[in-house]
Parts: structure tokens; C-alpha cells; sequence
């Protein structure tokens, strides 16, 4: 079985400019995640998808952050216009249900670093 | 407010050195505990669930358990391969799905 894929794996950009993460979640996974990790912290959650709606936003930078998830299955996640402070991993996982509790499986990640 | 706390931080054991990795956590209601691995560059690993207290789990040399108030993962006779970060993560009953995770404690295996 095919886990969790992202892309791209690393990305560099300067301050104020945008950039997008791809997600492709487990075959069948109903519900999607989107998570940020700073160095030597624990993931934390910014977006929860159950099939394309989305389930929990409230700790995502509206202002800046963006996701979608347009039929269900693949999602992106937007930054624009990044900030210093957003250099971190992100992280996309996938649960069968998003009523739980259903263990969550990662992807990976993209290891963004904003100069 | 749901927090997670992981101790140590960081932990070096000599192969064969048996030793527990320490969850404490506050939540309104547990609904699971979750225990994962990570290595260096990759997403965390999926190891175990626990659902209620006086649970227990085993997975090779691994063993997590789980009170009222605190997780452990065991570790008998670690390994060079089992070093890693350790997360602990909760899910709360309610509402709210998300997993909130502690900061892991990163394990180092000396042969």
C-alpha cells in the first residue's frame, strides 16, 4: 500500500514571496491533515479536511495560509506571502475517519526555509 | 487547554540498556494516546494507540502503557536502529479531533 506522498521535499524562497505544498493522501483516507513542525517541537495542527470540507481551521494563519482539497483526495497548501518565521516542516498526513480515534499516517514532508 | 509533556528531552543509552521515555498529559476526556517515531528528515511512524488506563501495547522491544495521568514507553534492550525522536500525542473526547503532541524525546542507541 502506497503511503502518504508529498512534493517537493525541500523548498528555499525569499520573504514575501508564495509558495505551494502538494499532498496525495492513503488510497481510501476520508480525512486529510495538514501540520507544521518547528525544529524540536511536535507537530502542530493547521488544517483538517474530512473528504473536501474542511473539519478544523482555527489554528491557521488565515491572513497568509491557504489549503484546499478539490474532490476529495489530493490537497494543497498555500503560503503567501511568506514570513521568517514560517520556516519549519510541513507535514501532510491521512486517517481513515476523521471520528476517531483512527491513527493518522505522515507523509514524508517539505522542509521549507524562508531567507 | 490540552498539553502534552515528554521527559527527557534527549536520552543516550549503551546497546542493551534498558529505559522508559515518560507522557504526561492533560486533556478534557481522552479519547486515544498515540505514540510515534521519528527519524531524522522523515515523517513521524505510527507505533501504538492506547484507549484507557491500565492499557498496554507491545511492538518488538517496545512497550507503551498508559495511566489517568502519564504514558510510558519502555524500551528492553534498545538497539543502534531504535534511536529516533519519540512523540507522544493526545486526542480528546468532543468536538475537536486534532492530535496535540508533545516535543518527543530524541533517543540515542550507542553500540
Amino acid at each position: 500500500e502506497a503511503g502518504v506522498a508529498q512534493s517537493p521535499r525541500y523548498k528555499i524562497i525569499e520573504k514575501r514571496q508564495s509558495v505551494a505544498f502538494w499532498c496525495n493522501p492513503i488510497s481510501g483516507h476520508a480525512t486529510l491533515y495538514w501540520y507544521q513542525q518547528i525544529l524540536g517541537q511536535g507537530p502542530k495542527l493547521l488544517i483538517q479536511f474530512q473528504n473536501n470540507g474542511v473539519v478544523d481551521d482555527s489554528q491557521l494563519p488565515k491572513d497568509r495560509f491557504s489549503a484546499e482539497r478539490l474532490k476529495g483526495v489530493d490537497s494543497t497548501l498555500k503560503i503567501q506571502p511568506a514570513k521568517l518565521e514560517d520556516s519549519a516542516v510541513y507535514l501532510c498526513a491521512s486517517s481513515l475517519r476523521w471520528q476517531g480515534p483512527y491513527e493518522q499516517y505522515f507523509g514524508p514532508g517539505t522542509r521549507l526555509t524562508v531567507t | 487547554e490540552d498539553q502534552v509533556t515528554q521527559s527527557p528531552e534527549a536520552l543516550r543509552l549503551q546497546e542493551g540498556e534498558s529505559s522508559s521515555l515518560n507522557c504526561s498529559y492533560t486533556v478534557s476526556g481522552l479519547r486515544g494516546l498515540f505514540w510515534y517515531r521519528q527519524d531524522p528528515g522523515k515523517g513521524p511512524e505510527f507505533l501504538f494507540t492506547l484507549y484507557s488506563a491500565g492499557e498496554e501495547k507491545e511492538k518488538e522491544r517496545l512497550k507503551a502503557t498508559l495511566t489517568k495521568k502519564e504514558s510510558f514507553l519502555h524500551i528492553t534492550a534498545p538497539k543502534p536502529e531504535d534511536s529516533a525522536t519519540y512523540l507522544c500525542a493526545v486526542q480528546a473526547q468532543g468536538s475537536a479531533r486534532q492530535l496535540t503532541f508533545g516535543s518527543g524525546t530524541q533517543l540515542t542507541v550507542l553500540p
